[in-house]
């Protein structure tokens, strides 16, 4: 079916090691992007892409890595997790920056980090 | 730079009695104004959002938000809440003609109907 992938959606890990979230999604849209959602935060943005081999640092793009070799795919990876990196990551796409598509995004359902 | 404030946390409220989620906002520059809703274990989807126009805006299944550019606000409300209501809902912005697509969203208010 088309739509938004993420993988895993539940990961523990331990201090230092190295993550990977992927984000997969079937619609061949240019903008995606990677948020991570906290308690008394809401969602922050962490990095966009937009295009393949085209990204960009968000809001809060410390301590993670992103890259996009396939418009369908767009990874997370966390160098040496930490546990501030405890959290729920969201991966979100969108055909377009302006006209009726102005603003939606499509997200996945999440994965959920814990870092001990 | 924009920053997006929801000052409730958490509505509780009972099924049918009408609802109001407040969103203010601040930017420098003219925005766009979205409203998202996140069910239980899902991803965020949009509900609703002003580009331009009709300054109140609606959705499918009966919420409304009106922008008000003096007051910087962009309330959500419904009528007539059901249980299925119940989910967190975000107010978000992006800046009037960005090229990105980029949201700055709020903190988040939780919706909780009971019966």
């Amino acid at each position: 079916d088309a739509g938004i992938t993420q993988s895993p959606r539940y990961k523990i890990t331990e201090t230092g090691r190295q993550v990977t979230l992927m984000c997969h999604q079937t619609w061949s849209h240019s903008y995606m992007f990677w948020y991570r959602q906290d308690l008394g935060h809401g969602l922050r943005l962490i990095y966009y892409s937009a295009a393949a081999d085209i990204t960009d640092k968000g809001e809060v793009p410390d301590g993670y890595v992103v890259s996009r070799s396939k418009t369908e795919n767009f990874p997370l990876t966390l160098e040496s997790a930490t546990r501030s990196q405890t959290s729920v990551y969201f991966c979100a796409s969108s055909p377009t920056s302006g006209g009726s598509g102005t603003g939606e995004l499509f997200f996945g359902e999440g994965s959920r980090l814990t870092v001990l | 730079a924009q920053s997006v404030t929801q000052l409730d946390s958490q509505v509780p409220v009972f099924e049918e009695a009408p609802v109001e989620l407040r969103c203010n906002y601040s930017s420098s520059v003219s925005v766009y104004l979205f409203w998202y809703v996140q069910y239980p274990n899902q991803g965020l989807q949009l509900l609703l959002k002003y580009l331009s126009g009709s300054t109140l805006v609606e959705s499918i299944n009966g919420f409304e938000a009106e922008f008000n550019k003096s007051q910087t606000s962009f309330h959500l409300r419904k009528p007539s809440v059901h249980i299925s209501d119940t989910a967190e809902y975000f107010c978000a912005v992006s800046p009037y003609g960005g090229a990105t697509n980029k949201l700055i969203f709020g903190t988040g208010t939780l919706l909780a109907v009971q019966p």
